[in-house]
């Protein structure tokens, strides 16, 4: 089965100062990995998402991410975040497009909070 | 991205009836929808994953016969909340997943639904 951890519940940083958000995930074949964020009661956006190639992935609003499949991680990074990017970050792992469609299992999730 | 609509974005019911939530793709067809669960301060849950005029699969523990799930187009699918309970309220996320790529590799959210039954 496959499964998300997020280590961080809750994150606190300055803002302009860099952020990195863990993921490490299970799965027991070539994942599809997803970052999203959230804003309070709202839908999910998609920051980015990795799917093959390249294991650096650029993201929006300047998130990129990296897959380190010896470590079975995704984490998320950001070189200087700012007070707009206060949200909940989900990572998420699907299997692609067989077997039903791409059932994303997700992580708890990470609160960030971003001081001025 | 593709754009999915979730509506309504709130809704308030009491206890013993109905609330259906409706969850459309507005540019593309969307062949497999699946349906989440949030709990506050919690990840997302799947509850079901519907394919398009076929009936839905739901997850262990997902009641079938409370979360009635119809998806009878490929632009449409409803999540009905039959004799809904307080311990029913939460907030309901619907995604969906087209057949033409990119969108086949990717599923696209809608804003959600959040449910307080009173």
């Amino acid at each position: 089965a496959q499964s998300v951890t997020q280590p961080d519940i809750h994150i606190t940083v300055s803002e302009g100062a860099s952020l990195e958000l863990r993921c490490n995930y299970s799965y027991g074949a070539t994942p599809y990995l997803f970052w999203y964020v959230q804003s309070p009661g709202q839908g999910l956006q998609l920051l980015l998402k990795y799917f093959s190639g390249d294991t650096l992935v650029q993201g929006i609003k300047g998130f990129e991410a990296e897959f380190k499949r010896s470590q079975s991680s995704f984490n998320l990074r950001k070189p200087s975040v700012h007070w707009s990017d206060a949200a909940e970050y989900f990572c998420a792992v699907g299997g692609g497009v067989t077997g039903g469609g791409n059932k994303l299992t997700f992580g708890t999730g990470t609160q960030l909070k971003v001081e001025l | 991205g593709a754009v999915v609509s979730q509506h309504p974005s709130r809704v308030i019911c009491k206890s013993g009836t109905s609330v259906k939530i409706e969850c459309r793709s507005l540019d593309f067809q969307a062949t497999t929808m699946f349906w989440y669960r949030q709990f506050p301060k919690q990840s997302l849950m799947l509850m079901a994953t519907s394919n398009e005029g076929s009936k839905a699969t739901y997850e262990q523990g997902v009641e079938k016969d409370k979360f009635l799930i119809n998806h009878a187009s490929l632009t449409l699918s409803t999540l009905t909340v039959t004799s809904a309970h307080p311990e029913d309220s939460s907030f309901y996320i619907c995604s969906g997943q087209g057949v033409d790529l990119p969108r086949r590799t990717e599923a696209f959210f809608g804003q959600g639904t959040r449910l307080t039954v009173v």
